[in-house]
């Protein structure tokens, strides 16, 4: 198994410009996560989904942000427009029903927006 | 709510010492699960052990031990005569469903472990 994939694993761009981060899950996994890593705040959720379904988006910052899974192999996370404070390592995940398997970590796809 | 608490931010220690990194955690929750992961230098997260709330059995991995004690909400990380390669930060990290979050995993702040040659 390839494990979660991310692409990019690095993103560089200037503010006010759109960024489209990818995510494709294990096979067979019918949850998915995205978080985000900084210094200041640490891992915290953004979103997740359930069988292609958004859950909870009550972590996305604002509107600016939007996540979609439009069929079970493919996530993506998009910033419009983007602003230097979203620079941050983002990481997807996914987890076969619930937490009773564990979670599988992407490499992450580190941000940063000049 | 649920919450995790690492209270050491960094650590240092020299190659071959014993160091044990703290985990608390608050849940009302019955049902839960807890985890650490691992952050080396590289940045990705690499999964360590999962626990779930009703085994309180103690497990030991080569150099690796945890410790979970529900009658004060810890669940403690031990690495034995640690390495260099065990320079890392480490996260804590608690489980539960509820209806707003469902499975996402909390995670603690982190602990910066660096081990010295």
């Amino acid at each position: 198994d390839a494990g979660v994939i991310q692409s990019p694993r690095h993103e560089v761009t200037e503010m006010g410009q759109e960024v489209t981060l990818r995510c494709k899950p294990i096979s067979g996994h019918d949850y998915l996560f995205w978080y985000r890593q900084t210094m200041m705040r640490g891992l915290e959720l953004l979103i997740y989904f359930n069988n292609n379904v958004p859950i909870d988006d009550s972590g996305m910052p604002e509107d600016r942000f939007s996540a979609k899974m439009p069929n079970a192999s493919f996530s993506t996370l998009k910033i419009q427009p983007s602003e230097p404070r979203d620079s941050a390592v983002y990481f997807c995940a996914s987890s076969l029903s619930g937490q009773r398997h564990g979670y599988t970590f992407g490499s992450g796809t580190r941000l940063t927006v000049v | 709510a649920q919450k995790v608490t690492q209270a050491q931010t960094e650590i240092s220690v020299v190659e071959k010492e014993d160091v044990t990194l703290d985990c608390v955690y608050e849940t009302r929750d019955t049902t839960y699960y807890l985890f650490w992961y691992k952050q080396p230098p590289s940045g990705e997260l690499v999964f360590l052990i999962r626990r779930n709330s009703f085994d309180e059995q103690n497990e030991i991995s080569g150099r690796y031990s945890w410790n979970f004690q529900k009658s004060t909400s810890s669940f403690n990380f031990t690495i034995t005569a640690s390495q260099v390669v065990d320079s890392a930060v480490y996260f804590c990290a608690l489980s539960l469903y509820n209806s707003n979050s469902g499975y996402a995993l909390n995670f603690g702040k982190g602990t910066s472990l660096l081990v010295t040659p």
